[in-house]
């Protein structure tokens, strides 16, 4: 099973709104719904802010919102803000008892 | 407050073993399905494996399969994964991570420990 394909980079001035991909496969996104997406600041474990496709955890904020289409999901930041500066990685449960994550998309606030 | 504190990390030589444990604190342990995920450096997260509640049920990544075992100790609160046959694209902070649902399994991770690097190196 290969990882799921995420762009290496994103950006966005500060309000503004980014959104980044996540494409698998029949196999994996396009077969379940337990997409997850995770934010990464340099130096710190990963803190998750997306499962199940668009469910947000309590305590993240609602400027964060998920989505699926397909075999791809997607990760949208509205309303940019500094702090959101960090690395963001999907992860699809992928049958077979096996769990993938994407590359990491870097997205910087300009 | 919640939270997981792995430990064991280090360096070690190819071929070599190295035992890394996760103590649990804060929440019922014995409710949660539990994983070892890893990132070597620079580099993206990795699932390596996870067990059911009660350690009846394990899976493992194609990567580490005969080579690491992953086990919990529901009465001491922690968790376990026994690495053997180190070799060098093991090098990675190996983080200990717990599912986001009671007794459920969706394979999304809400809670992390700061992670312990592991070292394959001669």
């Amino acid at each position: 099973q290969s990882a799921l394909t995420q762009p290496p980079s994103a950006s966005g001035s500060p309000g503004q709104s980014v959104t980044i991909s996540c494409t698998g496969t029949s196999s994996d996104i396009g077969s379940y719904n337990y997409v997850s997406w995770y934010q990464q600041h340099p130096g710190k474990a990963p803190k998750l802010m997306i499962s199940e496709v668009s469910k947000r955890p309590s305590g993240v904020p609602d400027r964060f919102s998920g989505s699926k289409s397909g075999n791809t999901a997607s990760l949208t930041v509205s309303g940019l803000q500094a702090e959101d500066e960090a690395d963001y990685y999907c992860s699809s449960y992928a049958g077979s008892n096996s769990v993938l994550f994407g590359g990491g998309t870097k997205l910087t606030v300009l | 407050q919640v939270q997981l504190v792995e430990s064991g990390g280090g360096l070690v030589k190819p071929g070599g073993s190295l035992r890394l444990s996760c103590a649990a604190s804060g929440f019922t342990f014995s409710d949660y399905y539990m994983y070892w995920i890893r990132q070597a450096p620079g580099k993206g997260l990795e699932w390596v494996s996870y067990t059911s509640t009660s350690g009846s049920t394990i899976h493992y990544a194609d990567s580490v399969t005969g080579r690491f075992t992953i086990s919990r100790d529901n009465a001491k609160n922690s968790l376990y994964l026994q690495m053997n046959s180190l070799r060098a694209d093991d090098t990675a902070v190996y983080y200990c991570a717990r599912e986001s649902v009671i007794r459920g399994l969706i394979s999304a991770f809400d809670i992390w420990g700061q992670g312990t690097m592991v070292t394959v190196s001669s």
